[in-house]
């Protein structure tokens, strides 16, 4: 079955760049989407199909996605930003979700 | 506004029976699929598999095959999770979702189920 590997946890400063991976072979040919989870809270769509931003979604949130790793980049990043990232593809008649990665905001 | 609303938390014992619920509204039921997403105390998001609610087709992740069972009502646009006989392992917060495109762009609030003796 497909795997999806993102780093458990990531750190950036107030107002810098943060930049999850996630990792998967081959994963430039699916779509990614990723999803925001705060504590206590339902996820939340904050980029679809690689690199589109629903409504509502800051423009501060980017995705890309080339070769074995697809990437989400928070620009200028703020304490609401903290939270689980996870990404996801579709694989085979699968929903495919990576482990999770905890955003701390320093 | 589309909205997915489910049952309140549950607390059952193990052998149990239990069925929870997510009604659709806000939306054309039949047309994008429901997922059920599982999520144990203090790790990530599980998929345990989807329904088209427009015929009932229903495919599920290897990992909860056998183990649950999804259904759908489009008739009261409802879709439904349910175990015959429940575990402490199944002690988890459950999710409906609504796949668009392959991508899930609403999620329901979430539902506790508590399985203890």
């Amino acid at each position: 079955s497909y795997e999806l590997t993102q780093p458990l946890s990531v750190s950036v400063a107030l107002g810098q760049t943060a930049r999850i991976t996630c990792g998967g072979n081959n994963i430039g040919s699916k779509n990614v989407h990723w999803y925001q989870q705060k504590p206590g809270q339902a996820p939340v769509l904050v980029i679809y199909r690689d690199s589109n931003r629903p409504s509502g979604i800051p423009e501060r949130f980017s995705g890309s996605n080339s070769g074995n790793t697809a990437t989400l980049t928070i620009s200028r990043a703020q304490a609401g930003d903290e939270a689980d990232y996870y990404c996801q593809v579709w694989d085979s008649s699968n929903v495919v979700f990576g482990g999770g990665t905890k955003l701390t905001v320093l | 506004e589309v909205q997915l609303v489910q049952s309140g938390a549950e607390v059952k014992k193990p052998g149990e029976s239990l069925r929870i619920s997510c009604k659709g509204s806000g939306y054309s039921f039949t047309s994008y699929w429901i997922s059920w997403v599982r999520q144990m105390p203090g790790k990530g998001l599980e998929w345990m598999g989807r329904i088209d609610p427009s015929d009932s087709y229903t495919n599920y992740s290897p990992s909860f095959q056998g183990h649950v069972t999804i259904s759908a009502d489009k008739s009261i646009s409802t879709a439904y999770l349910q175990w015959s006989s429940l575990k402490a392992s199944d002690t988890a917060m459950y999710y409906c979702a609504r796949l668009q495109q392959l991508a899930i762009d609403y999620w329901g609030q979430g539902t506790l189920v508590t399985v203890s003796s």
